[in-house]
């Protein structure tokens, strides 16, 4: 079946560092690949998406990058700010009349100040 | 506030008993989702409506019985649920697949 693959589980950074969180995915047909951030206690909301006729996107201090050939896309953290620390969540479309959208296992960010 | 608004936030129940957790949406989404989450399986998906209709079942065990009466609105009713049933139940939609998911706050079950 579809799946989602995140890595690394848990990543700590001292603030001012960069943060690299990468995920494979299954299905060569997913064009819609978003990235969400949970807080302690807070509901996963969107912080940046990329589609697939895309190969990067920058927000700020957070880009996404996407490798269709490899099927795998990265999120980027440059000059990490201890608010940044959450539960970060990629994602894959699933393109199919299901209307899935199918999670990575999440990455625990912990920015040190 | 998203717009997707879920009651009860925190829920204790028996494992004789019958509750149901609701979710409402009013933005016009086409799509709502049942997740649930635990340390396990940080965000896994349980059930997909697709205007009304059920478009997906991953493999959820009959004990979680989810209606969609309406676009805006969508149950997830339980009973005779187990312990390892205690998690964070998350409601999202969105307008389809490719499209932002908004969740909801979640609703926090603990089974006793």
């Amino acid at each position: 079946g579809e799946n989602v693959e995140q890595h690394p589980s848990t990543l700590s950074v001292q603030e001012g560092d960069s943060a690299v969180i990468k995920c494979t995915y299954s299905d060569s047909a997913s064009n819609y690949f978003p990235w969400y951030k949970q807080e302690l206690g807070k509901r996963p909301q969107l912080i940046i998406d990329i589609r697939s006729n895309v190969g990067e996107k920058k927000d700020q201090r957070i880009a996404v990058t996407l490798n269709k050939t490899a099927k795998h896309f990265s999120l980027h953290i440059t000059e990490t700010q201890p608010e940044d620390s959450a539960v970060y969540f990629c994602a894959a479309s699933i393109p199919d009349n299901t209307d899935k959208l199918i999670f990575g296992t999440g990455t625990r960010l912990q920015v040190f100040p | 506030e998203t717009g997707v608004t879920q009651t009860p936030r925190h829920l204790v129940m028996g494992m004789t008993n019958k509750k149901s957790l609701k979710c409402e949406q009013h933005l016009g989404h086409n799509a709502m989702y049942w997740y649930k989450q635990s340390a396990k399986k940080p965000l896994e998906l349980m059930f997909v409506y697709n205007f009304k209709e059920q478009t997906e079942n991953n493999s959820v065990p009959s004990r979680f019985s989810p209606e969609c009466p309406n676009s805006s609105h969508l149950f997830l009713h339980l009973h005779t649920l187990q312990p390892e049933d205690s998690a964070l139940y998350l409601c999202a939609s969105s307008r389809r697949e490719d499209t932002e998911a908004f969740f909801g706050q979640g609703t926090r079950l603990t089974v006793v």
